[in-house]
């Protein structure tokens, strides 16, 4: 079964700095998606970057960008210029190509400090 | 173009009752999802429905619980008999593909008292 695995309970970053979420899996598929969500204390789960397994190039969405490293089974994310509203859970989820269902690691608490 | 709605937001029951946990996709999309949140823990996959047909419950506990998305209205999330340990946040997402790019809801916290 795929399994994700991010080792960090907690972070913090200053405002205004860079931090990096870490994320590794497990899989023998070599068709699938990477994504991280964000859930703030609202609840909402919010999609925040998707990665396809195929493509090479990591992914970036304005000051989220990835590391993608296929080989390795690591898929980090990096978020750039750290704001209050980037406080939040961060979760990193797996899917099989072709398969609906998400499996989510167990979440990494950022802490943004002013 | 509203999101995804679920309701209620909170519900409580008392062990023994039923929980009943509805979710209105996005407009347009026909394909649901649930997932279960236990605290200090990500989402689980429960089930994956699309309009009158269950398509992979593997994650659905095997008594109590059952999912629907009927032709027309909400899908309903239904917890009988519920115990402390359904206790947990519920959410449900929509699609029109998959993929799991799909949006979420804000979830339905259940508590059993």
């Amino acid at each position: 079964a795929q399994t994700v695995t991010q080792s960090q309970p907690e972070m913090s970053v200053q405002e205004a700095e860079t931090v990096t979420l870490s994320c590794t899996y497990d899989t023998s598929e070599s068709d699938y998606y990477l994504f991280w969500y964000k859930q703030p204390p609202s609840r909402q789960m919010i999609l925040v970057i998707r990665q396809e397994a195929y493509k090479q190039q990591n992914a970036t969405e304005n000051r989220f960008s990835v590391n993608f490293q296929k080989a390795a089974k690591s898929f980090s994310l990096k978020i750039s210029d750290s704001q209050l509203g980037d406080a939040a859970m961060y979760f990193c989820a797996y899917s099989e190509g072709g398969s609906e269902k998400l499996v989510f690691g167990k979440g990494t608490k950022l802490t943004v400090n002013p | 173009n509203a999101g995804v709605m679920q309701n209620p937001r909170h519900l409580v029951r008392r062990r023994g009752q039923e929980a009943r946990l509805r979710c209105s996709p996005m407009k347009g999309h026909s394909h649901v999802y649930w997932y279960r949140q236990l605290p200090e823990e990500g989402l689980k996959f429960m089930v994956y429905l699309q309009k009158e047909n269950i398509i992979d419950e593997s994650g659905m506990p095997k008594e109590r619980f059952s999912a629907e998305f009927p032709k027309e209205g909400p899908s309903i999330l239904r917890i009988q008999q519920v115990v402390r340990g359904d206790s947990a946040a519920y959410f449900c997402a929509s699609s029109l593909q998959g993929m799991g790019g799909y949006t979420f809801g804000s979830g339905t916290r259940l508590t059993v008292v």
